[in-house]
C-alpha cells in the first residue's frame, strides 16, 4: 500500500508565479516530512522539511505546510523559475527506531515555463 | 561536504548475470540505503543498513541482496539479473541522530539495463 502519496504526476506553471505541489499520507506514525528535488541523470537533493510539531516552515522561496488532521502537507514555491524544473518527491519518517528510514511519494514534475 | 559516490553511472547486463552495485559515502554515516526509482512509482526501499554487518529488508527486498562490511561501502547484489530489474538505483546515506532530523543524502545513481 502507498503511504505517501502524489497524486498530481506533473504539474505546469509560468515563471514568477506559484508553484503548489501535494502530498498526502495515511500513516499516522509519520512525524517527520521531508521534500526532495531530483534534476534528470542526478541524486534527489534535500530541500526543505517539517516536523509534526510544527505547522509551517519556510526557507526563501519555498515554504511547507503541514496539515495533521488532514495527514496532507504542500509545497509553495514563489515566485517559481526555469530552474526549479525537477521531480519533486515529499518523504516521510516516523521517527524512533527507524533508523532514518524514509518512505517516499511518486513524485511530481514541475516545469516551469519562461 | 557529503559526498555520496556509486561505480557507474551506466551498466547494461544481461539475463541471469550476477550484478553488483557499489555506493561509497565519506561522512562516517552510521545508515545506508538503497533505492530503485521507477516512474510513476517513485523511490521504493530496497534494503538499508544502520550499522557494519547490519542490514534490514525495504520495500522491494525479492531478487537482491546488500553486503556491508566496512561502515563507508554498501553492496547491492542482483543475484540472476531480470529485465523487469531494469531501473535507476539510488545508494543514500545518513547520521544516526538522536532526534527525528532524518535528511539523507543522495549519490548520483546507476541506471542499469538488463537485456
Amino acid at each position: 500500500d502507498q503511504q505517501v502519496k502524489q497524486n498530481s504526476p506533473s504539474l505546469s506553471v509560468q515563471e514568477g508565479r506559484i508553484s503548489i505541489l501535494n502530498c498526502d499520507y495515511t500513516n499516522s506514525m509519520f512525524d517527520y516530512f521531508l521534500w526532495y528535488k531530483k534534476y534528470p541523470a542526478e541524486g534527489p537533493t534535500f530541500l526543505i522539511s517539517i516536523s509534526s510539531i510544527k505547522d509551517k516552515n519556510e526557507d526563501g522561496r519555498f515554504t511547507v505546510f503541514l496539515n495533521k488532521s488532514a495527514k496532507h502537507l504542500s509545497l509553495h514555491i514563489v515566485p517559481s523559475q526555469p530552474g526549479d524544473s525537477a521531480v519533486y518527491f515529499c518523504a516521510a519518517s516516523a521517527g524512533g527506531t527507524s533508523y532514518g528510514k524514509l518512505t517516499f511519494g511518486q513524485g511530481t514534475i514541475l516545469t516551469v515555463h519562461p | 561536504d557529503v559526498k555520496v559516490t556509486q561505480s557507474s553511472r551506466y551498466l547494461v547486463k544481461r539475463t541471469g548475470e550476477k550484478v553488483f552495485l557499489e555506493c561509497v559515502q565519506d561522512m562516517d554515516h552510521e545508515n545506508m540505503f538503497w533505492y530503485r526509482q521507477d516512474p510513476g512509482l517513485g523511490l521504493r526501499l530496497i534494503y538499508f543498513s544502520y550499522d557494519v554487518k547490519m542490514k534490514e529488508k525495504g520495500d522491494i527486498p525479492e531478487g537482491y541482496s546488500v553486503s556491508r562490511e566496512k561502515k563507508e561501502r554498501f553492496s547491492l547484489i542482483l543475484e540472476s539479473a531480470s529485465t523487469n530489474q531494469t531501473s535507476m538505483y539510488l545508494c543514500a546515506s545518513s547520521p544516526r541522530l538522536a532526534g527525528m532530523d532524518n535528511e539523507q543524502f543522495f549519490g548520483p545513481g546507476t541506471r542499469l539495463t538488463v537485456l
